[in-house]
């Protein structure tokens, strides 16, 4: 099983610029959440979906749009690009089966806008 | 929304020492508390957790104990050894299995020399 993988690595936008990181896991959950972190900081949450076919706002939702495509695939779009969304973005799944709770991160997308 | 404060920012320690790091949480509904860490470059990795019906939870050299009045929660890492060496964060969160939206805290920079 390759978990949970994201595309791409790397990316280097323009201000205005848009693009659409992707996310796919193949662990079979029915959750997916996309995670900013900045330097220094900790993880935010962006967006979550608990489930095909819905999504939920995190803590910080301006400026992003989601897609759960179906169960293996979640995207996070960012419209026009702004400095401010310089970041390490990571994608994670998780699932309650078997009573196990953990959140597995995909390696992270490395965003630069300038 | 909820918050998580996280203490200290960095800390060093000799190898074979103790390691103490501890989170404080505002919303008190809040269940979960998962630690990650994570190794420069990498992804977050979940290292323990902790659910909110129990006080104490041991993985071999680690430990998280949860005080639910105060709102705090603490990781131990026992025996330190230079691969412990890494940024650690706590999470917080409330829900259901399988679809939390986690609150992590700042992080700890934790150093191991040797």
């Amino acid at each position: 099983n390759a978990g949970v993988t994201q595309t791409p690595k790397f990316q280097v936008l323009k201000t205005g610029q848009s693009m659409t990181l992707q996310c796919a896991q193949d662990m079979n959950h029915n959750s997916m959440y996309w995670y900013r972190q900045d330097p220094g900081m900790g993880l935010r949450l962006i967006y979550y979906s608990a489930s095909e076919g819905t999504t939920d706002k995190g803590e910080v939702p301006n400026g992003y749009n989601v897609s759960r495509l179906n169960k293996r695939e979640f995207s996070l779009r960012l419209e026009s690009a702004a400095p401010s969304q310089t970041s390490v973005y990571f994608c994670a799944s998780s699932s309650s089966a078997g009573g196990i709770d953990t959140q597995y991160f995909g390696p992270g997308t490395r965003l630069t806008v300038l | 929304g909820e918050n998580v404060e996280q203490h200290p920012s960095t800390l060093s320690v000799q190898e074979g020492d103790s390691a103490v790091i501890k989170c404080t949480y505002s919303d008190s509904a809040s269940n979960y508390f998962p630690w990650y860490k994570q190794e420069l470059g990498k992804r977050p990795q979940l290292i323990i957790d902790i659910r909110s019906n129990v006080g104490e939870k041991k993985d071999q050299r680690i430990a998280v104990t949860l005080n639910k009045t105060a709102k705090h929660f603490s990781l131990h890492i026992t025996e330190t050894q230079p691969e412990d060496s890494a940024v650690y964060f706590c999470a917080a969160s409330k829900g259901d299995m399988g679809r939390r939206a986690l609150t992590f805290g700042s992080g700890t920079r934790l150093q191991v020399q040797p």
